[in-house]
C-alpha cells in the first residue's frame, strides 16, 4: 500500500516552462513533506520542505503547494532548466518518527 | 560541508554470500536511516538508529541486521545474498530536532 501517491510518473516539459508534480497523502499523522531530486546513481538531493501550518513555500525557482484538507501538496519549478532534469521524490514523515516514506517518483525531461 | 560518506561505492557478491555496507553521518547528526532502492523504484525504509539505539523498523529482511557504534557510524550487514537484494543501498542522517535527513550517495550492491 503506497502511503504517499505521486503523479505523473513522468514529465517533459520545455525549456522556460513550469513543472508542477503532484502527490497525495493518507494518514494525517504525518507533519513533515519534503521534495527530492535525484540524478542517476545519485542519492536523492533534499530541495525544499513544508510542514503543514503554511500552504505555500517559496526557495527560487522552487516552490510548494500545501492543501492540508485535501492532503495534498505539489512541487512547481519555474523556469524549468535542463539542468533541473532528474527524478523528483515527494516524501512524507512524522516528526519523532522521523523514516521517511516517499512516492512513486517522477521522471522530469526538460527539452532544450 | 561535510556529507553522508557510504562505502563501498559499489559492491559485487555471489549468492549466499555476505555483505558489509558501511555509512558515516554528518558530524554531530545522531540519527542513522538504511534505504534500498531497487531500479526505477522509490528509496524503500529498512531500518533507523537514534543514539546508537534501534529506533524504527521497516522492511528489513531477516538476513539483515545492523547497528550504530559509539562514533556513530552505522553498518548494514546482509546475509545469505538473494539476486533479488540486487540494489541501491543509501544511508541519511539527521541531527537533533532537525527533521531534514541527508542521504550519502549510495552503496550499489549486485549480487550474481
Amino acid at each position: 500500500q503506497q502511503q504517499v501517491k505521486q503523479s505523473p510518473q513522468s514529465l517533459i516539459v520545455q525549456k522556460g516552462g513550469i513543472s508542477i508534480i503532484n502527490c497525495a497523502y493518507e494518514n494525517t499523522a504525518f507533519d513533515y513533506f519534503p521534495w527530492y531530486q535525484q540524478f542517476p546513481g545519485k542519492g536523492p538531493a533534499l530541495l525544499i520542505a513544508i510542514r503543514p501550518d503554511v500552504s505555500e513555500k517559496k526557495e527560487g525557482r522552487f516552490t510548494i503547494s500545501f492543501n492540508k484538507s485535501a492532503k495534498q501538496f505539489s512541487l512547481h519549478i519555474m523556469d524549468s532548466q535542463p539542468g533541473d532534469s532528474a527524478t523528483y521524490f515527494c516524501a512524507a514523515s512524522i516528526t519523532g518518527a522521523q523514516k521517511l516514506v516517499f512516492g512513486q517518483g517522477t521522471r522530469l525531461t526538460i527539452n532544450p | 560541508a561535510a556529507g553522508v560518506i557510504q562505502s563501498p561505492r559499489h559492491l559485487i557478491k555471489e549468492k549466499r554470500e555476505t555483505a558489509t555496507l558501511k555509512c558515516y553521518p554528518i558530524p554531530r547528526h545522531d540519527t542513522v536511516y538504511w534505504y534500498q532502492q531497487g531500479p526505477g523504484q522509490d528509496p524503500q525504509f529498512l531500518i533507523s538508529f537514534y543514539e546508537k539505539m534501534q529506533s524504527d523498523k521497516g522492511s528489513i529482511p531477516d538476513r539483515f541486521s545492523a547497528q550504530q557504534f559509539s562514533d556513530y557510524h552505522s553498518e548494514l550487514n546482509m546475509s545469505s545474498l538473494e539476486l533479488g537484494d540486487s540494489a541501491l543501498y543509501f544511508c541519511a542522517s539527521s541531527g537533533g530536532d532537525n527533521t531534514e535527513a541527508f542521504f550519502g550517495q549510495g552503496t550499489r550492491l549486485t549480487v550474481v
